[in-house]
């Protein structure tokens, strides 16, 4: 099993452009998480997903779209990029309480 | 919402000795707590967990104990190794739910 995987490792995007970090997961879990991590600081919930076809906002979803179309698949979309979402992107995934960290995504924005 | 409190925000010890972190969280009904470890440019590894019907766990060198009156848990490692330097993360998990809220880290620093 690849476990959590996640597309691109690093991006620069410029102030108003648009992008799509890509998640997928081959253990067949129905729960999917997307974090983002600022320097020096813990995880902040973005969205999650229970299953296909159910999303929901967590602690930071401003700025931010998923959807969840296939259980295996959990995409994050950023809309008009802001300096304020420069972070490092973890893409989760579990069956029930363990979550499962994809390697991670460094997104610049300037 | 949940809240997690962690301390202390960076850690030293010498090698051999042992390492406390702690951890409070807000919501009672918190029941699932994991720690997590993140060396520099990777993924949060789980390096134990504990549910609230247990009050302690060990796992070779690491230990975890919870006190849900006093809603805190603790992370021990003993006989630390350089191998151990790290950032741990706390977490609790909501009642009836699956997110997690994660604590501000521990940058442990085990010197030789």
């Amino acid at each position: 099993n690849a476990g959590v995987t996640q597309t691109p490792k690093f991006r620069i995007l410029k102030i108003g452009q648009s992008m799509t970090l890509q998640c997928t997961q081959d253990m067949n879990h129905n729960y999917m998480y997307w974090y983002r991590q600022d320097p020096g600081m813990g995880l902040k919930l973005i969205y999650y997903s229970v299953g296909a076809g159910i999303t929901d906002k967590g602690e930071v979803p401003n700025g931010y779209n998923v959807s969840r179309s296939t259980t295996e698949d959990f995409p994050l979309r950023l809309e008009l990029a802001a300096p304020s979402q420069t972070s490092v992107y973890f893409c989760a995934s579990s069956l029930s309480y363990e979550q499962y960290f994809g390697p991670g995504t460094r997104l610049t924005v300037t | 919402g949940e809240n997690v409190e962690q301390h202390p925000s960076t850690l030293s010890v010498q090698e051999g000795d042992s390492a406390v972190i702690k951890c409070t969280y807000s919501d009672s009904a918190s029941n699932y707590f994991p720690w997590y470890k993140q060396e520099l440019g990777k993924r949060p590894q789980l390096i134990i967990d504990i549910r609230s019907n247990v009050g302690e766990k060990k796992d070779q060198r690491i230990a975890v104990t919870l006190n849900k009156t006093a809603k805190h848990f603790s992370l021990h490692i003993t006989e630390t190794q350089p191998e151990d330097s790290a950032v741990y993360f706390c977490a609790a998990m909501e009642g009836g739910g699956n997110k997690l809220t994660f604590g501000t880290g521990t940058q442990l620093k085990v010197e030789l």
